[in-house]
């Protein structure tokens, strides 16, 4: 009920490209779905979230897609660029109080030139 | 500049020994949290506190302990009884739940 299963794990995409990133969730209780970037060596960065409320969210080059009835979101990357590899992590917020996170196992996006 | 401060970066404890990292914000954030990172596991939540002398268990508290004595201080003690400690271990602290996670820049822990 808590988890959160997110695809690819892997993900090489060619510079100027689309990179998305799935994830899914069980848990219907969950309010809150942020997108975390980690570079090798160093903690998670917040980089966009939505409520389930709202279907889509852009943030520059970021958008996150979000689809309630099939318990589904999405992170899209338009115009990916090298510096964008890095490892993203998908994320939900239990409504169970203690503002607690459970995080996807992951993606790591490679940028090729 | 405010942040999440984990010390130290490196840390190598022989099998046995209790170890323990250390987590300062100056953020004045209300709520801290431990994650373990492990290669193709994501994040899991080690414990969590909301206030200062107060603190709960997340899903993997087995052979880990905690104290939250002051706002910006919460320590994490990996002891003996944890069986595989050897992990990338991730402070973090929030403002309140319309906010985001600050997370530390993490502490590599290797048993040997």
């Amino acid at each position: 009920q808590q988890q959160v299963k997110q695809s690819p794990q892997s993900l090489i995409v060619q510079k100027g490209g689309i990179s998305i990133i799935n994830c899914a969730y069980e848990n219907t209780a969950f309010d809150y779905f942020p997108w975390y970037q980690q570079f090798p060596g160093k903690g998670p960065a917040l980089l966009i979230a939505i409520r389930p409320d709202v279907s889509e969210k852009k943030e520059g080059r970021f958008t996150i897609s979000f689809n309630k009835s099939a318990k589904q979101f999405s992170l899209h990357i338009m115009d990916s660029q090298p510096g964008d590899s890095a490892t993203y992590f998908c994320a939900a917020r239990g409504a169970g109080g203690g503002n607690k996170l459970t995080f996807g196992t992951g993606t790591q996006l490679k940028v090729e030139l | 500049d405010g942040g999440i401060t984990q010390s130290p970066k490196y840390l190598f404890r022989k099998e046995g020994q209790n170890v323990t990292l250390s987590c300062e914000q100056n953020l004045n954030h209300d709520a801290m949290y431990w994650y373990r990172q492990d290669p193709g596991q994501g994040l899991r939540l080690i414990y969590y506190s909301q206030i200062v002398n107060d603190f709960q268990k997340g899903d993997i508290a087995e052979g880990y302990s905690v104290s939250r004595e002051k706002k910006e201080s919460f320590p994490l003690t990996v002891t003996s009884a944890q069986k595989n400690p050897t992990a990338f271990y991730l402070c973090a602290s929030t403002l309140s739940s319309i906010y985001g996670y600050t997370f530390g820049s993490g502490t590599r822990l290797t048993v040997v």
